[in-house]
């Protein structure tokens, strides 16, 4: 079955530094990567997609990579601010074109002033 | 932009009772999701629907089902409520490309 491993639950960095946060997958081929930010009490909210064929997506501060070969994507907060605290919640599509998603556990992100 | 409207934040609801959770969509956005969000387990499908009237199970449907009359609204329905589904609900649409949640409802049930 499909499998969705985000590699830390916690972590914790210094403002100003960049966050890296990854996201690794077995027995699929996604079609598209999407991440999330989810703050405490509150439902997922929309950050980026990056399709299979595009290497790296960029969104103001956040980049982030999709590696199909080793069948990962990082997400990199650059500049990091205590704002940017928050869980991050990786997901990808399967079932086809109008699939669902399955998601990551999310590593929850603080950023210490 | 979308907006999704789960129409409780918090809910207390007794074993064996019959619970539904309501979620209304203000797009015309034809496919709509129920999760429920465990801590350790994450985010889990109950179930969802590409159309009105139309259904199908998502990885966890036990004890569950749902209502699609109109396209704006999807209900998920608690036959007969348990403590083991204790949990936070949330509510999604998918239009364009990423997925739009509510804020969720927090369900305990004693």
């Amino acid at each position: 079955s499909q499998k969705i491993e985000q590699n830390s639950e916690a972590l914790n960095i210094q403002e100003g530094k960049t966050a890296t946060l990854t996201c690794n997958y077995t027995n699929y081929s996604p079609a598209y990567l999407q991440w999330y930010r989810q703050d405490p009490g509150r439902g997922p909210v929309f950050l980026l997609l990056i399709r299979e064929n595009e290497k790296e997506k960029r969104k103001e501060r956040l980049k982030v990579t999709f590696d199909t070969t080793l069948k990962q994507s990082l997400f990199h907060i650059t500049a990091s601010q205590p704002a940017d605290s928050a869980t991050y919640l990786c997901a990808l599509v399967y079932g086809g074109s109008q699939g669902n998603l399955i998601f990551g556990k999310g590593t929850k992100l603080s950023v210490k002033p | 932009d979308v907006k999704v409207t789960q129409s409780s934040r918090y809910l207390v609801k007794r074993t064996g009772e019959k619970v539904f959770l309501e979620c209304v969509q203000d797009m015309d956005h034809e496919n709509m999701f129920w999760y429920r969000q465990d801590p350790g387990l994450g985010l889990r499908l109950i179930y969802f629907s590409y159309d009105v009237k139309m259904k199908e199970k998502g990885d966890i449907p036990e004890g569950y089902s749902v209502s699609r009359e109109k396209k704006e609204r999807f209900s998920l329905i608690l036959e007969s409520a348990s403590t083991n589904q204790t949990s936070m609900y949330l509510c999604a649409t998918l239009g364009g490309y990423g997925y739009t949640f509510g804020s969720g409802t927090r369900l305990t049930v004693v």
